[in-house]
């Protein structure tokens, strides 16, 4: 069965140093992976996809992941944090069928310091 | 543009009434999805429908039901067998052609008893 773990529930950083949120999962196939935005009572956005065609992954507001399988990982990344960074962030990988169903790690919210 | 339409964003509930909340869709997406999200849980599975006229249960089906009669809508009732319904809910859709697709979402409806 596939799952992710997001290692911490809570970051934060202050406006202009480096953001790392950790996500690792656990597949026994080649998985796809997603990172997803979510500001206050508001859906979910797509930050960046994982579907093996490249391990580094460059996605939307300069945010991007490294898809290591050695160590099971997918964290996002970004050099240098903005206040409207600020939001909760969520890990999903794609369930192994045709149902196109996701699973979500527990979240991560990004607190950002002025 | 295209996107996913979810009404009414606050909606209240009194005791033994049964809710609808509405989803509707025109991005011409095969694959529907209800997820209900509580502080700290990430998003939890309700139902998903592949294709008109047919659902399947998700995760957490007990004290809801859905319907889906057009391609473009997909809505989800609360009912009175719904124990604990206080908490936000998202609507998702995606093209259906199977594994790896991301979803879209829509700005959810935070649902509250009186």
């Amino acid at each position: 069965a596939q799952s992710v773990t997001q290692l911490d529930s809570h970051v934060s950083v202050s406006e202009g140093t480096p953001v790392l949120l950790r996500c690792n999962y656990s597949s026994s196939y080649s998985p796809s992976l997603f990172w997803y935005v979510q500001h206050p009572n508001k859906g979910l956005q797509l930050l960046l996809k994982y579907t093996s065609a490249a391990t580094l992954v460059k996605g939307i507001n300069g945010f991007e992941a490294e898809f290591k399988k050695s160590e099971t990982s997918f964290h996002l990344t970004k050099p240098s944090a903005h206040m409207s960074d600020a939001a909760e962030y969520f890990c999903v990988v794609s369930v192994r069928s045709n149902t196109g169903k996701l699973i979500f790690g527990q979240g991560t919210t990004l607190q950002v310091k002025p | 543009d295209g996107g996913i339409t979810q009404s009414p964003k606050y909606l209240f509930r009194k005791e033994g009434q049964n809710v609808t909340l509405s989803c509707e869709q025109n991005l011409n997406h095969d694959a529907m999805y209800w997820y209900r999200q509580d502080p700290g849980q990430g998003l939890r599975l309700i139902y998903y429908s592949q294709i008109v006229n047919d659902f399947q249960k998700g995760d957490i089906a007990e004290g809801y039901s859905v319907s889906r009669e057009k391609k473009e809508s997909f809505p989800l009732t609360v009912t009175s067998a719904q124990k604990n319904p206080t908490a936000f809910y998202l609507c998702a859709s995606n093209p259906g052609q199977g594994m790896g697709q991301p979803q879209h979402f829509g700005d959810g409806t935070r649902l509250s008893i009186l």
